[in-house]
């Protein structure tokens, strides 16, 4: 069976920390891997990664994707309280469009 | 450029009656679909519809049906509602393309079911 688990499930840091958000999958007919962050309702997206130890950047937003080890992380450096949020990690499969996602990791970014 | 929308914002049903959730893509995305975020727990694939169609279905009952009209917006209707029914429904929108996975997300209808 299909499964994307992510850790930690919660973490608190203060402004100015770097964080480490881990994606591990075990998924037959991988594509893709996907980072979304959910503030209120709406997930938005951050990053799409299908090739393992290219980094895509975003700012202070980080991630990379070990398709060997089967696992991707991400790194938000200089954190601030507005990147407090919930960051769902998510594979996409070969010849469907379903995504799987993780259960999050929700961080609480304080001043 | 308007994103995904979703109507109602929330809905509050009884347990037995049914519920339909309205969707409209991003202009020029044909594939639509559907998610439950039920409290606690990571979202959950419900249904793939692309031009029109069901291409795929996650593991829920077929109380959970829907459809996608020609302007490629979709209904999803929950028959039977049940008290664990009661989640975030989020609709997302894609290209389509079985070579482009990137799903952009509605803000979600609250459903609630007493």
């Amino acid at each position: 069976e299909d499964k994307v688990v992510q850790s930690p499930l919660s973490l608190v840091v203060h402004e100015g920390d770097t964080v480490t958000l881990n994606c591990s999958y075990e998924v037959t007919n991988f594509r893709s891997l996907l980072w979304y962050k959910q503030e209120k309702k709406a997930p938005t997206f951050l990053f799409m990664l299908t090739s393992s130890g290219i980094e895509k950047k975003s700012g202070r937003l980080s991630s990379i994707l070990d398709k060997k080890e089967l696992f991707s992380i991400l790194n938000i450096t200089a954190t601030q309280t507005g990147d407090s949020a919930v960051y769902l990690c998510a594979v996409g499969k070969y010849n469907t469009d379903k995504l799987i996602f993780g259960t999050g990791t929700r961080l609480q970014v304080f001043p | 450029e308007a994103g995904v929308t979703q109507s109602p914002t929330h809905l509050i049903k009884t347990r037995g009656q049914q519920a339909t959730l309205r969707c409209s893509p991003i202009s020029g995305h044909t594939s639509v679909y559907w998610y439950q975020q039920a409290l606690g727990l990571g979202l959950q694939f419900l249904l793939w519809y692309d031009e029109g169609e069901e291409r795929n279905r996650g593991n829920f009952p077929p109380r959970f049906s829907g459809r996608q009209f020609p302007n490629y917006s979709s209904e999803l209707n929950v028959n039977a509602l049940e008290l664990e029914d009661s989640a975030l429904y989020l609709c997302a929108s894609s290209f389509g393309s079985l070579d482009y996975n990137e799903q952009f997300f509605g803000p979600g209808t609250r459903l609630t079911v007493l």
